[in-house]
């Protein structure tokens, strides 16, 4: 099965920060990378799919990037809304799919 | 409106089963694989399996494999995940959501199709307990 592997596993940053979370893959995945928030008590919501896609609806202050085993979430400008856990998950090689163990955001 | 309802609460014994439901409307509900995700209190997202409702056609994770089945009822739109021997390990929220295969690249010679969940239903809790 592949891994996926998050840092940091939490983070704490200001309104207005530029936020970063990565994920590692344990082998290549080309592509297939999708991210997800869930804020608390709630459901999932895919924010990227393919890496780097924009899924329709989400704010542009969302991006996506990385190929091959290393990939990155970036929130251009931290918003209040934006507290939550955020996944990355791997389609390149399945059954199983899988998720990254999780990164907690908070609001300084 | 593209929704995906989950039953309700379920408290159950340990070896006991558990049926959950997930009703499907706004879309054509044999067009669209259902997933199911479970998350233990505290814990990270873990996927079950997925079936194709139009096939019926089903893949597990080999953790559940023996233990979960996925199945559906397509004159209801409905996807029913039933997981038996259950112990407090299973105590969890359980999701269904869709699966969607996009493909942003349509005019390369053989564009990727890429798979995501988009759709997901609010979750059903389950707890096992003696």
């Amino acid at each position: 099965d592949i891994q996926m592997t998050q840092s940091p596993s939490s983070l704490s940053a200001s309104v207005g920060d530029r936020v970063t979370i990565t994920c590692r893959a344990s082998q290549d995945i080309n592509n297939y990378v999708n991210w997800y928030q869930q804020r608390p008590g709630k459901a999932p919501n895919v924010l990227i799919f393919a890496a780097s896609s924009v899924q329709s609806g989400v704010p542009s202050r969302f991006s996506g990037s990385g190929s091959g085993t290393d990939f990155t979430l970036t929130i251009s400008s931290l918003q209040p809304e934006d507290i939550g856990t955020y996944y990355c998950q791997q389609t390149y090689n399945t059954p199983p799919i899988t998720f990254g163990q999780g990164t907690r955001l908070e609001i300084k | 409106q593209v929704h995906l309802v989950q039953s309700g609460g379920e408290v159950k014994k340990p070896g006991a089963s558990v049926k959950v439901s997930c009703k499907a409307s706004g879309y054509s509900f044999t067009n669209y694989d259902i997933n199911w995700v479970r998350q233990a209190t505290g814990q990270g997202l873990e996927w079950m399996g997925w079936m194709n409702p139009n096939s019926g056609n089903t893949g597990y994770a080999q953790k559940f494999r023996g233990r979960v089945t996925i199945t559906r009822n397509t004159s209801i739109s409905t996807a029913y995940m039933e997981l038996s021997n259950l112990t407090s390990e299973d105590t969890a929220v359980y999701f269904c959501a869709r699966g969607s295969n996009v493909t942003p690249n349509p005019w390369l010679p053989r564009p990727p199709k890429y798979y995501y969940m988009d759709v997901w239903g609010k979750g059903t809790t389950v707890t096992v307990s003696s």
